[in-house]
């Protein structure tokens, strides 16, 4: 069955320290996978997906089919990342599954 | 563009009575999708919508829960009766037609059954 797993529920770093937050997934196929964030009293919205391999708010994320893991890093963690972050694969049928998510929380 | 919109932000009912939630999509976007998140959980799919066909229902528990997207554009989730465990955030988010559009999502609906 397809599963997206984030082992953390919390993850406390401090302003300028690099962040990892971890996915793993499984699935049959060749999936799409995709970070959705969540700040604070705002709605859930797309950070990124690996297909456009690229850097969205100094965020990156790399695709390890080896490992079946898409984890989401940054350099540099600043306070206003202080989010919750869910990680998700899509199958082809455009049906997004969420992992349970991560809280990120930056402190000054 | 003010984005998915929901209504009611807010709903708190008694168990066994009915509670109905609606959507409005982004302009344009044929895609609906109504997500179920649980306290602690990522959104789980409910049901989806090309245009005004539910393509994908196997996640809704048809015994209480319906939707409807009659002309293709706005939509209703009903639960009837609720009970006390359909306490929980229900977010609409819609999309472009198309493999993996990216899909926008409204502010939710919390529910609170007591």
């Amino acid at each position: 069955a397809q599963r997206v797993t984030q082992p953390e529920k919390l993850l406390s770093v401090f302003k300028g320290a690099p962040v990892e937050l971890k996915c793993n997934y499984s699935y049959s196929g060749s999936p799409e996978l995709f970070w959705y964030v969540q700040y604070s009293r705002q709605r859930l919205q797309l950070l990124l997906r690996h297909i456009s391999r690229e850097s969205i708010k100094g965020f990156t994320a790399d695709l390890n089919k080896g490992e079946t893991s898409f984890h989401l890093k940054k350099p540099f963690a600043q306070e206003e990342d202080s989010a919750m972050y869910y990680c998700a694969l899509s199958q082809l049928t455009d049906k997004l599954i969420f992992g349970t998510g991560t809280r990120l929380q930056v402190f000054p | 563009e003010a984005g998915v919109v929901q209504s009611p932000r807010y709903k708190i009912i008694e168990k066994k009575q009915p509670v109905a939630f609606w959507c409005n999509p982004i302009s344009g976007h044929n895609t609906l999708y109504w997500y179920l998140q649980n306290l602690g959980q990522g959104p789980e799919l409910l049901i989806r919508y090309e245009n005004e066909e539910a393509v994908d229902d196997s996640q809704l528990p048809k015994d209480r829960f319906s939707a409807e997207r009659l002309k293709g554009v706005d939509s209703t989730l009903k639960i009837q009766p609720a009970e006390l465990g359909d306490s929980a955030v229900y977010l609409c988010a819609s999309s472009l037609s198309g493999t993996n559009s990216e899909q926008y999502f409204g502010p939710g609906t919390r529910l609170t059954v007591t």
